[in-house]
């Protein structure tokens, strides 16, 4: 069974410091998802890193993947208070076609003034 | 495009009544996922379809729960009878495969309460 587990699940910060959220999977997958949940919304992807080394970046976002470690990271830098918002890591499994994903559970970032 | 489309996006039902999702995917995506998300098990995949075809129903959980997609352009989930722990925002989500990079698209989610 694919496990998918962040850290932390609530992160509060003031704006201007930078922060790393944390994901790890518990099997082979070179397919991983970045996604954000305003409240009461759906999910925004943000980000699909699809092999080994994969760097992205959007703005204050920027996500890496290590395929052998089965690690990813989202890094904010000089966090701003528009970037309050739950973001979750996904995986898929890999091996062709698509497959469902599954999510961690969730960041919970406030970002305050 | 106008996205993935889900109705209705609000559904409040009595315990033991039958209760039906919609969900209309991305035109041209040929696979459709439904997830549940609730604050105890975080967003879970239920069924998955590729061309219509359901691939893995391994997520539903239990026989009151079905799914369908009679075509590429609609899908239902139905849930009889309903019961209060069925209460959770349900979403539809469409992909291409071999799209780059198949990523997946949410509809806005349909809030489900069951009284």
């Amino acid at each position: 069974e694919l496990k998918v587990e962040q850290n932390p699940l609530f992160l509060s910060m003031q704006e201007g410091k930078n922060y790393t959220i944390y994901c790890n999977y518990s099997t082979t997958s070179d397919r991983l998802y970045w996604y954000r949940q305003d409240p009461g919304k759906s999910l925004e992807s943000l980000f699909v890193l699809l092999s080994n080394g994969a760097v992205k970046q959007e703005g204050r976002l920027m996500a890496s993947l290590d395929t052998k470690a089965r690690l990813s990271t989202l890094h904010i830098t000089a966090a701003v208070h528009d970037l309050s918002a739950t973001y979750f890591c996904a995986v898929e499994y890999s091996g062709g076609g698509a497959d469902g994903l599954t999510f961690g559970k969730g960041t919970h970032l406030i970002i305050q003034p | 495009d106008a996205g993935v489309i889900q109705s209705p996006r609000h559904e409040v039902t009595e315990m033991g009544q039958e209760v039906t999702l919609r969900c209309k995917p991305i035109s041209g995506h040929d696979y459709l996922f439904w997830y549940r998300q609730t604050m105890m098990r975080g967003l879970e995949l239920l069924i998955y379809f590729n061309n219509n075809v359901p691939i893995d129903d391994s997520g539903m959980p239990e026989d009151r729960f079905s799914a369908k997609m009679p075509n590429a352009s609609f899908s239902t989930l139905k849930i009889q009878p309903s019961e209060p722990r069925d209460s959770a925002v349900y979403f539809c989500a469409s992909s291409l495969a071999g799209g780059s990079p198949n990523e997946q698209f949410f509809g806005p989610g349909t809030r489900l309460t069951v009284l």
